[in-house]
């Protein structure tokens, strides 16, 4: 079956530093993957979708330039979180896709800005 | 993706079975219906989908309305570890660039002993 892999599980990190997340397609060439962010008691959010190669797309009100996505190749996928706060304090999901329409998540990664 | 309605949460007992209902009044022709589910602190997993006739898997059974406007899943055995937020999306079954998952609020469902 296909697994997608995430890294780190959490991390804590000071106000004003940057964090750096990634995604893992380990038995597949992922064409797509997919960032979600998602708040306490809250559904899951689309952050933007990324393809290998090219610049990600990012969801109406994610600031691109706070949160960069990286997909350098077919199996791996990048979130850095710049100058973080407090108000980023989330839980982050990737999701890979392999044939664009079976989609597999990341056991997603609990970020804590403190 | 078109909008689904579901229940925000409901309790079953451990051993029964689970009907989970969800509303999706929009949904047009080349949409399925999908659903997954989210444990505590986990990513979702994807549990079944299907188009317009019923699905069954190891882990559930899809029922889908004739007009497609609704569709129920059903976990046959409830157990203590099916306790998660359940997540129906309907959207196109099409390998296209950028098809993404959109999730509405789900239904949170708690198993008790």
């Amino acid at each position: 079956g296909a697994v997608v892999s995430q890294h780190p599980s959490w991390v804590i990190c000071k106000s004003g530093t940057s964090v750096k997340i990634e995604c893992r397609s380990l038995d597949f060439q992922a064409t797509t993957m997919f960032w979600y962010r998602q708040f306490p008691k809250q559904s899951l959010m689309l952050m933007a979708t990324s393809n290998e190669g090219s610049k990600a797309t990012y969801e109406q009100g994610v600031e691109k330039d706070k949160f960069l996505i990286n997909h350098a190749s077919l199996t791996l996928s990048t979130l850095t979180v710049t100058s973080a706060h407090p108000e980023d304090s989330s839980f982050y999901i990737c999701s890979a896709s392999r044939d664009n329409y079976g989609y597999t998540f990341g056991s997603g990664t609990r970020l804590t800005v403190v | 993706d078109a909008k689904t309605t579901q229940p925000p949460s409901m309790d079953c007992a451990e051993g029964r079975a689970a009907n989970l209902p969800c509303n999706h009044s929009t949904i047009s022709g080349n949409e399925y219906v999908y659903w997954y589910r989210q444990i505590h602190s986990q990513g979702p997993q994807y549990i079944i989908h299907g188009l317009k006739n019923n699905e069954t898997n190891e882990m559930a059974s899809l029922i889908i309305t004739e007009d497609r406007k609704s569709s129920t899943l059903i976990l046959p055995h409830a157990t203590l570890r099916d306790t998660a937020v359940y997540y129906c999306i309907v959207r196109p079954h099409i390998k296209a660039a950028g098809n993404k998952l959109t999730f509405g609020g789900g239904t949170r469902v708690l198993v008790k002993p």
